[in-house]
C-alpha cells in the first residue's frame, strides 16, 4: 500500500513565528497533494491542493499568504503557517493519491498537531 | 458547491449492537463516495463506492451506495469497543482529480 508521512507530528510555537510542515509520499510519486485542517471534534476541511511545479490552488476563505504551500518535488509538499496565531492551532493533515489508483483513492499522512501559544 | 451530510452526529451503543451510519450528498459530476475511520490520528480507508446497489463488505463492516437517493450507509454488526471512532464520509467528483469533500462525521462510542 501507499505510505504518506508527515513531519513533525506535533509542534508548539510562539505567536508570531512561522512553522513548516512536511508531507512526503514514501513509495510513490504524487503530482498532487492535498492539505486539510481539522478542528477538535470537527470534520476535515480542504485547505488547498498542492501541485508539483506550479502554484497551489486554495479553497475559498483560505489565505494563501498565511498558508504557504510549496510542492518542489514529486514526493514532497510543504505547508508553512506564517506569523502563526493561537487561532491557527489545529490538526493539519495531508494526503496524496498514488497513480495506480487513477486518482480515486487518497492516502493520508498521520497528521501534525500545531499549538500556537 | 459539493456538500456531504452525515447522521447521526454521534451515537452511543453497547458492545454487540448493530449500527447504521448515514451519508447523503450533493455533488456535481459524482465520481465516488468513500468511507473513512478516524481514531486519534489521520483517517484510515474503509470503502470506496462507485456503483449503486453493490454492497462492499469487510468483516463486520459493510457499505452500499444508492445513487438515486444520493446516499450511502455504513453498517457495523456485532460492534466492539475498538469500533469507537469518528466515521467520515467523503465524495469526489470528476472535475478535480482526487479532491474530496468530507461530511461532518459520525462519532461512534461503543460501551461495554
Amino acid at each position: 500500500g501507499a505510505v504518506v508521512s508527515q513531519h513533525p507530528s506535533r509542534v508548539i510555537c510562539k505567536s508570531g513565528t512561522s512553522v513548516k510542515i512536511e508531507c512526503r509520499s514514501l513509495d510513490f510519486q504524487a503530482t498532487t497533494m492535498f492539505w486539510y485542517r481539522q478542528f477538535p471534534k470537527k470534520s476535515l476541511m480542504l485547505m488547498a491542493t498542492s501541485n508539483e511545479g506550479s502554484k497551489a490552488t486554495y479553497e475559498q476563505g483560505v489565505e494563501k499568504d498565511k498558508f504557504l504551500i510549496n510542492h518542489a518535488s514529486l514526493t514532497l509538499s510543504t505547508l508553512t503557517v506564517t506569523s502563526a496565531h493561537p487561532e491557527d492551532s489545529s490538526f493539519y493533515i495531508c494526503s496524496a493519491s498514488p497513480p495506480w489508483t487513477s486518482g480515486r483513492r487518497q492516502y493520508f499522512g498521520p497528521g501534525t498537531r500545531l499549538t500556537v501559544t | 458547491e459539493d456538500k456531504v451530510v452525515q447522521s447521526p452526529l454521534s451515537l452511543v451503543v453497547h458492545e454487540g449492537d448493530t449500527v447504521t451510519l448515514n451519508c447523503s450528498y450533493e455533488v456535481t459530476n459524482f465520481r465516488s463516495l468513500l468511507w473513512y475511520k478516524q481514531e486519534k490520528k489521520a483517517p484510515t480507508f474503509l470503502f470506496m463506492l462507485t456503483s449503486s446497489g453493490i454492497e462492499k463488505k469487510s468483516g463486520r463492516l459493510s457499505s452500499i451506495l444508492d445513487k438515486k437517493e444520493l446516499s450511502s450507509i455504513l453498517n457495523i454488526t456485532a460492534t466492539q469497543t475498538g469500533d469507537s471512532a469518528i466515521y467520515l464520509c467523503a465524495v469526489s467528483n470528476t472535475g478535480t482529480a482526487s479532491k474530496l469533500t468530507f461530511g461532518t462525521g459520525t462519532r461512534l462510542q461503543v460501551t461495554l
